[in-house]
């Protein structure tokens, strides 16, 4: 099936650990994001990339760090210096197509994170 | 002001109501326009996108409106399976990272 997987679904994480979320998609797709959603509130992105190794800061990217060394894979760091992660996070995909549902953003399943 | 603005509701219509959201967005270079249903605790799920001439697909009917600057998503006999938070997103298409989300608007439909 094509599709973005993201791993894993549930992670917890001790305070001062940095943690790797996996995303990846098989649809051919240019751009990837990652956005993190807190509870009851909208997305926020984090990273994103529009081409393989190059990638550029959201609104909300301290704390974190991006890899793009395929075009299929966009993995996200939480690093010991983000000082809430406990989240939703989000990866999505889109292709560069500039017609008319130019940029249509597809999700994976999510990753919960929960620091312990 | 917020980029992309919807009312968050919640919006508590019984069934078979017809219900209507609005979004507003505030870039005038805006060029591509879409709902997402969002279900609890789940990844958002594109629902359709928005045309200027307007665009429905069975009881959803969405449209576009560039003068006032606002997108609309209109549903028609709402079903149970309607419940959920409904998002709004805006692009620019020249710039890949430009998609914005509005925070949503939650609808829950009773019987």
């Amino acid at each position: 099936d094509g599709g973005i997987t993201q791993s894993p679904k549930y992670l917890f994480r001790k305070e001062g650990q940095n943690v790797t979320l996996s995303c990846e998609q098989n649809l051919n797709h240019d751009a990837m994001y990652w956005y993190r959603q807190d509870p009851g509130q909208g997305l926020r992105l984090i990273y994103y990339s529009q081409i393989v190794n190059d990638f550029q800061k959201g609104d909300i990217a301290e704390g974190y760090s991006v890899s793009r060394e395929k075009k299929e894979s966009f993995p996200l760091t939480v690093t010991s210096a983000q000082k809430n992660p406990t989240a939703f996070y989000l990866c999505a995909s889109s292709s560069l197509n500039r017609g008319r549902d130019g940029n249509t953003i597809y999700f994976g399943e999510g990753s919960w994170l929960t620091v312990v | 002001r917020k980029e992309v603005e919807q009312d968050p509701g919640p919006f508590n219509v019984p069934e078979g109501a017809t219900v209507a959201f609005n979004c507003t967005y505030s870039n005038s270079a805006s060029q591509s326009f879409f709902w997402y249903r969002q279900d609890c605790r789940k990844e958002p799920k594109l629902l359709m996108s928005v045309y200027s001439s307007g665009n429905e697909d069975g009881r959803f009917t969405a449209q576009l409106n560039r003068a006032s600057q606002y997108i609309s998503l209109l549903i028609r006999d709402s079903k149970l399976s309607d419940s959920a938070t409904y998002l709004c997103v805006v692009n620019i298409n020249t710039n890949a990272g430009k998609s914005t989300f509005g925070d949503g608007t939650t609808l829950t439909v009773k019987p």
